[in-house]
């Protein structure tokens, strides 16, 4: 069974800095594609960043170009996201999602349960 | 970027009855179109993709259509544990984009 857990997520100021991480579990990691995916308080969903198996190339919204960096350690089956200068409007639940499909066509298949990242002073 | 509008904001039905959900990209995503459900406080689920693939799984009451830049997802006879906020997203190009979702809820 596919697992993905998120962590690394809380309070932070506008300005700083959190690594957020997704283990997973259940699958051959490292042929996968994976993105990051987050969802604001009360809002829709927002696709954050993906990353190959290779880990190249690499795509990212651009709200969070030149703040956020995707990347991934296939031997410890893990999927980080490294995020900072952080913003208010930064503040949601993250999801790390596998891909399905063919390439460069992927969908999100499976879903984490998200960790909460909070912008704040 | 490929804006995606679903239509309508929140749509008010009667369980047992059919739900019709509308998707449009603001330019052509071919047939790379998955539409997503979403509960209260649970993780977004697959439903479709391929804009008429039903995901492992699901019940044969969903079915979704379309293709270039109009989709439908539609729920032959809604069920209680229907009630959800659904959402479609392309695949055809990046940035990736979701509309901005449908609220079906009871009537």
């Amino acid at each position: 069974e596919v697992q993905l857990v998120e962590s690394g997520g809380g309070l932070v100021k506008p300005g700083g800095s959190l690594r957020l991480s997704c283990a997973a579990s259940g699958f051959t990691f490292s042929t996968y594609s994976m993105n990051w995916v987050r969802q604001a308080p009360g809002k829709g969903l927002e696709w954050v960043s993906s990353i190959t198996s290779t880990s190249s190339p690499i795509y990212y919204a651009d709200s969070v170009r030149g703040r956020f960096t995707i990347s991934r350690d296939n031997a410890k089956n893990s999927l980080y996201l490294q995020m900072n200068s952080l913003r208010a409007e930064d503040t949601a639940v993250y999801y790390c999602a596998t891909s399905a499909g063919s390439y460069p066509n992927y969908y999100f298949d499976k879903w984490g349960q998200g960790t909460l990242v909070t912008v704040s002073s | 970027e490929i804006v995606m509008t679903q239509s309508p904001a929140t749509l008010s039905v009667s369980p047992g009855e059919r739900a019709t959900l509308s998707c449009r990209a603001s330019q052509s995503v071919s047939s790379n179109l998955a539409w997503y459900q979403q509960k209260p406080g649970q993780v977004p689920r697959l439903l479709i993709y391929g804009a008429s693939t039903r995901a492992t799984g699901l019940p044969a009451r969903f079915s979704g259509s379309g293709s270039g830049t109009e989709f439908t997802l539609t729920i032959s006879s809604l069920q209680s544990e229907d009630f959800a906020v659904y959402y479609c997203q392309q695949y055809n190009d990046w940035p990736r984009t979701f509309g901005q979702g449908t609220k079906v809820e009871s009537k």
